[in-house]
Order: C-alpha cells, then structure tokens, then sequence
C-alpha cells in the first residue's frame, strides 16, 4: 500500500523568500514520486518527477525536488517566491511502471504575500 | 493540441437524476482513469481503465459505473445522483508503458448536487 502526507495544509511565504513544501510517503516497492501544481479553476499541472534517476529533480517555474530515501521525504523548494506561484500543490506517489493509480497527498495551498 | 477535454464544466442538479460526464483524450493513450477532488482529502480514484473494454474500480467507486468503448473516451456515469457526490472530479489519461507514469489531467468538472 502506499500513502502521502503534506505537512501544512496552507503555507504563506513573502515574495522572494524560500518556499519549502514537505511531502511525506509511505511506499512497500520503489516509488515514482511526482509534485503537480493546480491554479485556480484549472486542471492538475505536472510540475516535476521522480523515477529513480537523479535523485535532485529540477522541474518547471524554478521548483526542485530531492528524493531522501532514508528519509522518505520528497519536499518541494523553490529559491525565489513569486507572486504568480499562489496555487495549490499536491504530492502523488505511485508504484513502478504500469502501477494503476497515483495516490495523492492531502494538498498544501501556497499563499504569497508581496 | 494534446489534451483531455471534460464536459460539462459545471454542472447543477437534483438527487436521483442521472447524468454523464464525458472525458476525451486525443493522445492515444491506453490509460484513464477518474478522480474526485475534495477539500482536505486531495484526489481520489473513482475508476481506471487499462485499455478498451478493461476498467476496474478505485478507491471511491460507490455510486459510479464506467465504460471504456472507445480508446479516445471514458464517461462517468452517476445512476442516482446523490449530495455526497457533490465534488470536482477530473479525468486524466497517460500511455500504459509510460515509464514515469506521468497522467495528464482534464480541466475538472464542478458537480453540485441538490
């Protein structure tokens, strides 16, 4: 079986400062670990992946992620806030190639205040 | 333009009343599968299908049938519509050898049910 958790349901940052968004997962084979991003009013966007290659993945926007297996972690940091990265962001883990379903983590909102 | 496209948007309704909720895909891919979105419990899996004529239940199937007739579609159907059904659900589709498992996802259809 597997299982996400977000830790902190809403994260508010200024503009320009670090944001840090942890992911927690729980996993009995290898997991792909994956970070989407969703708007307002839109569809999920993937935002960066991990499938057991590098285990710092840098995706779109400027967001990275670093897969800690000791840890079971797969937080997501991005440097610099901007104002356009207000959205809702949700954790996925899912088993090898093939596997059924993504399962999803709880979802932080990230607010950015200018 | 690769996508996949829901239909309706938004969506209102009645308790009892039957409706469908139409999801395409233009990318050719084998995999698909629906979600349901609600707040504080991230995305849930209401059904997937593997290919044509293969779909198999989720996490959250209670409520909703599936049919996989085509490989470009994917309806979810609500029998008996009821307000614990009130959610945004979205659908999303990926190759069935992809290796990152990486799904893309519809716009999301808002459902409210009276």
């Amino acid at each position: 079986a597997q299982s996400v958790t977000q830790l902190g349901s809403h994260v508010s940052v200024s503009e320009g400062a670090l944001v840090l968004l942890r992911c927690n997962y729980s996993s009995s084979v290898p997991p792909y670990l994956f970070w989407y991003v969703q708007y307002p009013n839109q569809g999920l966007q993937l935002l960066l992946k991990y499938t057991s290659a590098a285990t710092l993945v840098k995706g779109i926007n400027g967001f990275e992620a670093e897969f800690k297996k000791s840890e079971t972690s797969f937080h997501l940091t991005k440097p610099s806030a901007h104002m356009s990265d207000a959205a809702e962001y949700f954790c996925a883990v899912s088993g090898p190639r093939g596997a059924q379903k993504l399962v999803f983590g709880q979802g932080t909102r990230l607010t950015i205040n200018p | 333009e690769a996508q996949v496209t829901q239909n309706p948007r938004y969506l209102i309704t009645v308790t009892g009343k039957k409706l469908t909720v139409t999801c395409s895909q233009n990318m050719n891919h084998e995999y698909m599968s629906w979600y349901r979105q609600d707040p504080g419990l991230g995305l849930r899996q209401i059904y997937y299908s593997m290919n044509v004529e293969v779909t198999d239940k989720g996490d959250v199937p209670e409520g909703y049938k599936v049919s996989r007739k085509e490989k470009r579609n994917f309806p979810l159907i609500l029998e008996s519509p009821s307000p614990n059904q009130t959610s945004l659900y979205f659908c999303a589709s990926r190759l069935a050898s992809s290796g990152g498992n990486e799904q893309f996802f519809g716009p999301g259809t808002r459902l409210t049910v009276l």
